[in-house]
């Protein structure tokens, strides 16, 4: 399974860009990398997949090194609406359709005025 | 994407009873999955409910325990048998889209006494 280290928290201020590091050293071939937002009482929300180089939305964007050792969640001028628990995933396609998942520990984002 | 519903969204139960929470998706899925989420902590992958089969339980998770039921590519339902306090937690499940993707539902909040 891919370890995966995250830093616990980061303070931002509005307007600015955010970049979050998810590091997962021994990532193997197949693995995808995921990106989740999480408000207190609610379930974890997608915010951006991707698997090698870069990855823009609406919302995010997400660089991934050619080794794939570690990715970035960038999210561009965060509002206060942005602080929240962000958490990488990396999923690995097994034999079959088995999957092993693992979460990274999360990131509180706070965001000040 | 995919939109995902859980009953109950929260429930007090006394300990030795057993809960049943049930997973809804708005579209068909090949994978779902059970995750359980301490307060302040990430989440923690119960089982892989597969359609047709026995569900895949991570180790440290019994059939016993956490019996899992698949009965079509819509649903699932995860019951916590014989609770004690310390299976109080969040309980999430999620699907996994064609492209890989996973959405959560919203969360079930159990609270055992």
């Amino acid at each position: 399974l891919a370890k995966t280290t995250q830093p616990i928290s980061m303070d931002s201020y509005e307007g600015q860009e955010v970049n979050i590091t998810c590091s997962h050293n021994n990532i193997a071939t197949n693995d995808y990398i995921t990106w989740y937002q999480q408000f207190p009482s609610q379930g974890p929300r997608f915010i951006i997949q991707g698997y090698k180089t870069k990855v823009t939305n609406e919302v995010a964007s997400l660089f991934i090194p050619a080794d794939r050792k570690s990715s970035t969640l960038s999210l561009p001028r965060v509002s206060l609406s942005d602080t929240a628990v962000y958490y990488c995933l990396v999923a690995r396609v097994s034999s079959g359709s088995a999957r092993q998942l693992t979460f990274g520990s999360g990131t509180q984002l706070t965001v000040l005025p | 994407s995919a939109v995902i519903s859980q009953k109950p969204s929260r429930d007090i139960c006394q300990r030795g009873t057993s809960l049943t929470i049930q997973c809804q998706v708005d579209s068909q899925v090949t994978m779902m999955f059970w995750y359980r989420q301490q307060p302040g902590q990430s989440l923690t992958l119960i089982a892989t409910a597969n359609q047709g089969s026995e569900a895949t339980y991570e180790s440290g998770f019994v059939i016993d325990k956490f019996p899992i039921s698949r009965p079509n590519l819509t649903f699932s339902t995860l019951t916590v048998s014989n609770m004690s306090p310390e299976d109080s937690s969040i309980y999430l499940c999620s699907a996994e889209t064609s492209e890989k993707t996973q959405y959560f539902g919203p969360g079930t909040r159990l609270l055992v006494l």
